[in-house]
């Protein structure tokens, strides 16, 4: 069963639009970790953020910031103006106890290519 | 200075052939991890290590063998590869132990082509 959804396959956009990334979670633990991913067309993941299911605080760091809300189970992610170089595909990510020999993995969301166009 | 370096950056190789990837961090982390990332796919688990010693393998073709030398370094050998095993391969890294919740950090990956 599919952990992690993100629905939207791909987001075009113009310079400077805001663009949101949705994330929507299933787990049945009280404890789990959400990430966010960013990986361009160079291929590396670039790590934006991890939360912790017990903070619930929303995050903003420069353009982007992102809103957790365990009521719905969703750690969505926007990037306000955008700019050429935010094309890139991002993945949500969740890591949950489950079995002992699963810690530390990850469970991908099938990820979001967003395009900025000029 | 978060970076996790892979050589090479591109391989081609052929059924037949042996090569092998590797990667490395100097963050002095003691859980390292290879990923098999098909396009327009989410990257997918192969091996976990931790502490140097092989935890975790998601039931991976013996002709990737992993191996661990030190801390510092993580190695994928391979042998008598399929062209379906073409694909980029992903180097992470995580701080302690490999458990719930570590961050990972991610090498720029080798684009592996299997002729």
């Amino acid at each position: 069963a599919q952990k992690v959804t993100q629905a939207q396959t791909e987001i075009s956009v113009v310079e400077k639009e805001d663009v949101t990334l949705d994330c929507v979670y299933e787990t049945r633990d009280t404890t789990y970790y959400l990430f966010w991913y960013k990986q361009p067309p160079s291929g590396e993941l670039v790590f934006l953020i991890r939360r912790n299911s017990f903070d619930e605080q929303n995050e903003i760091s420069g353009r982007y910031s992102w809103n957790f809300q365990k009521s719905t189970s969703s750690f969505n992610f926007t990037i306000t103006a955008s700019q050429v170089v935010d094309s890139a595909v991002y993945f949500c990510a969740l890591s949950e106890e489950g079995a002992t020999d699963s810690w530390g993995k990850f469970q991908f969301g099938a990820g979001t290519q967003v395009v900025v166009t000029p | 200075d978060t970076e996790v370096t892979q050589t090479p950056k591109h391989l081609v190789m052929g059924m037949t052939n042996k090569k092998s990837l590797k990667c490395e961090q100097h963050m002095g982390h003691r859980a390292m991890y290879w990923y098999k990332q098909k396009a327009k796919k989410p990257p997918e688990l192969m091996f976990v290590y931790s502490y140097e010693k092989l935890s975790i393998n998601e039931s991976v073709p013996s002709r990737f063998s992993p191996e661990c030398p030190n801390s510092s370094l993580l190695n994928l050998h391979l042998h008598a590869l399929q062209p379906e095993d073409s694909a980029l391969y992903l180097c992470a890294s995580s701080q302690a132990e490999g458990q719930m919740g570590e961050t990972q950090y991610f090498g720029p990956g080798t684009r592996l082509l299997v002729l």
